[in-house]
């Protein structure tokens, strides 16, 4: 079947280092989204992995092994506007979007 | 202008009401979709819209009819809702065709829908 699965909740602390695993099977795979959504928001793009290996984007970076079917999204010098749902999103070989549920990340000072 | 604009963003009504939501995208894209979010479910897509047509409806009930008139404009047209259908309704866009590889969705803010 088609399945992914991410932590329901993480918490962390200002200024440190979070990471949000995501793991899934699917039949085919044709690449890996991560979204941000902040409370009564629209989700917006992080970061896009079709390849093995991690994509730097900032205070961000994603990470995809292919052959485990393992992501994860790593966030650094953490901020309190970083509190939301990060939401993993897998497209099949046929373009279509399996969502996750996402990780409700809540970041303390 | 932001790139993705629903309306409204908050809409209650009950059973018998015939209600609209409206969606724009003002980045150029060529599809449109609908999706439901509720508490402790992933996103649920609705429908798909591409170049105008809809090339995706994923037994959604005859009670959400969607409607496409241009690129630009998507609505998702309710009449006769269940208790059930209380959620946030999300529109997006995205560029699409071979070329434009897997490319993000964006994503409005969303209607919040409660059903009396």
């Amino acid at each position: 079947g088609q399945n992914i699965d991410q932590p329901t909740e993480m918490t962390a602390t200002e200024g440190a280092i979070v990471q949000i695993n995501c793991t899934y099977q699917t039949s085919g795979f044709n690449g890996l989204f991560w979204y941000q959504q902040h409370a009564g928001e629209a989700p917006t793009f992080l970061s896009y992995n079709v390849l093995d290996g991690l994509e730097e984007k900032g205070r961000f970076s994603s990470f995809l092994s292919r052959s485990k079917g393992y992501s994860y999204l790593l966030l650094k010098e953490l901020q309190m506007k970083d509190s939301a749902s990060y939401l993993c999103a897998v497209i099949r070989a046929n373009r279509k979007l399996i969502w996750g549920l996402g990780t409700s990340l809540a970041v303390n000072p | 202008e932001t790139g993705v604009t629903q309306t409204p963003r908050h809409l209650v009504m009950g059973m018998t009401n015939k209600k609209s939501l409206k969606c724009e995208q003002h980045l150029g894209h060529n599809a449109m979709y609908w999706y439901k979010q509720s508490a402790k479910k992933p996103l649920e897509l609705m429908f798909v819209y591409s170049l105008e047509e809809r090339v995706e409806n994923n037994s959604v009930p005859s009670r959400f009819s969607p409607e496409c008139p241009n690129s630009s404009h998507l609505f998702l047209h309710l009449h006769t809702l269940q208790p059930e259908d209380s959620a946030l309704y999300l529109c997006a866009s995205s560029q699409e065709g071979h070329t434009a590889g897997n490319q993000p969705q964006h994503f409005g803010d969303g209607t919040r829908l409660s059903i009396l």
